[in-house]
């Protein structure tokens, strides 16, 4: 079975600076994905980024990306130029590569950005 | 693109009543759906896996004839909690599979508020 340990249940960060989200996984599974989702207070799900786990290239979108480590077994996510709109709860999740295959959560960190 | 919908986004029923859930994919078709519940400041469960066409998937632990679902089409799933109960509040999440392969993401719903008196 898979596991993703998110050990930051709560961090803050002063608005316009980076904050770096932690996120570790365990799996003996090659070929797999792996994605950070953000649940502002509206409770709504957005997908902020994701990784194909046989891609070298770290993935970015805008001012999120990530640091994937494979060997380490490790995914955190970069926020630079933090805003507002930025605070919400984030997790990070891991599906195996094999068809119709679930994500498994992790416990999440609460991110603020303060003003 | 790739927008899921839940209706209703808030309910209140009386204890022992069933309440239905509607969750559909409003700009694709999607074979699979998963349904999740939530509960304060915690993480989602995953209850069940929902294919178009054939039974559900249940995780362990969930009742299958407590929280019943219904994948009928393409781009409806429903899940009906039946004889519902104050522990049954909570909030329940369902998403949709997309895509294959490296392409291959789940989108969510806004999510209901199920509260039972």
């Amino acid at each position: 079975a898979q596991t993703v340990t998110q050990s930051q249940p709560e961090m803050s960060v002063q608005e316009a600076e980076t904050v770096t989200l932690s996120c570790t996984y365990d799996t003996s599974e090659n070929n797999y994905y792996l994605f950070w989702y953000k649940q502002p207070p509206s409770r709504q799900m957005i997908l902020v980024i994701r990784q194909e786990a046989y891609k070298q290239q770290n993935a970015t979108e805008n001012r999120f990306s990530v640091n994937f480590q494979k060997a380490a077994k490790s995914y955190s996510l970069k926020i630079s130029d933090s805003q507002l709109g930025d605070t919400a709860m984030y997790f990070c999740a891991f599906m195996r590569n094999f068809g119709n295959e679930k994500l498994t959560f992790g416990t999440g960190t609460r991110l603020t950005i303060i003003p | 693109g790739a927008v899921v919908s839940q209706h209703p986004s808030w309910v209140i029923c009386k204890s022992g009543t069933s309440v239905k859930i509607e969750c559909r994919s409003l700009d694709f078709q999607a074979t699979t759906m998963f349904w999740y519940r939530q509960f304060p400041k915690q993480s989602l469960m995953l209850m069940a896996t929902s294919n178009e066409g054939s039974k559900a998937t249940y995780e362990q632990g969930v009742e299958k004839d407590k929280f019943l679902i219904n994948h009928a089409s393409l781009t409806l799933s429903t899940l009906t909690v039946t004889s519902a109960h104050p522990e049954d509040s909570s909030f329940y999440i369902c998403s949709a599979r997309v895509g294959s392969g490296a392409s291959d993401t789940q989108y969510f719903g806004p999510g209901t508020r199920l509260t039972v008196l």
